[in-house]
């Protein structure tokens, strides 16, 4: 079966330091990857989207980058971090194709502090 | 305008009411639709999807209007346990399968 896995759970990280958010995916191939953010009492926005190994398309502009160095393998970086990018970072999958009937799987998500 | 967007909520009712959330989508092109549940502090999961001719699943029913590019979700004698913020999902019809999340809908089941 399929499983997303995201680390860490949680980070406090300081106004200025560097970001990095992993995500993988297993017990599948070529999967549709999707970073979202959900800022405190809002909803999800989405961030990036990748459908194949270094094929990334960003949504809005930001402070934040990502890469998909990996068929299943997502990372959400950041050079210098906002108080702004506090939030709620999830990671998603999708298969391509299948995302119309099934939607998303989420990952447990990591909860950024910017202190 | 919003492309999706939800009854801001928060909804509190009691054990065994019904409940009502709509949801009205901007872009007429889009084909799919989704009712996500997200309890606090955790990640969004599927609930169910909304088919054009209305589903139900068990205690839920999802009803979709593609003329007034409207959907519902109807929760039927409701449980202390369906307390979570209900998530409209709709994908961005001109963009493949990329989904596009309201805000959320809260709901608070009191005993």
């Amino acid at each position: 079966s399929q499983t997303i896995h995201q680390w860490p759970a949680t980070l406090v990280q300081p106004v200025g330091s560097p970001l990095s958010l992993e995500c993988t995916v297993e017990g599948t191939s070529n999967p549709n990857l999707y970073w979202y953010r959900q800022a405190a009492g809002r909803g999800l926005q989405l961030l990036f989207y990748s459908v194949g190994i270094g094929q990334i398309s960003s949504e809005v502009p930001q402070n934040l980058s990502a890469s998909r160095p990996q068929d299943r393998q997502f990372i959400l970086s950041s050079k210098k971090l906002l108080l702004s990018d506090s939030g709620f970072y999830l990671c998603a999958w999708s298969v391509i194709g299948d995302e119309i009937i099934y939607g998303y799987t989420f990952g447990s998500g990591t909860r950024l502090t910017v202190v | 305008r919003k492309e999706v967007e939800q009854d801001p909520g928060p909804f509190n009712v009691p054990e065994g009411a019904t409940v009502a959330f709509n949801c009205t989508y901007s872009n007429s092109a889009s084909q799919s639709f989704f009712w996500y549940r997200q309890d606090c502090r955790k990640e969004p999961k599927l609930l169910m999807s909304v088919y054009s001719s209305g589903n139900e699943d068990g205690r839920f029913t999802a009803q979709l209007n593609r003329a007034s590019q409207y959907i519902s979700l109807l929760i039927r004698d409701s449980k202390l346990s369906d307390s979570a913020t209900y998530l409209c999902v709709v994908n961005r019809g001109n963009q493949g399968g990329k989904l596009i999340f309201g805000q959320g809908t809260e709901l608070s089941v009191k005993p």
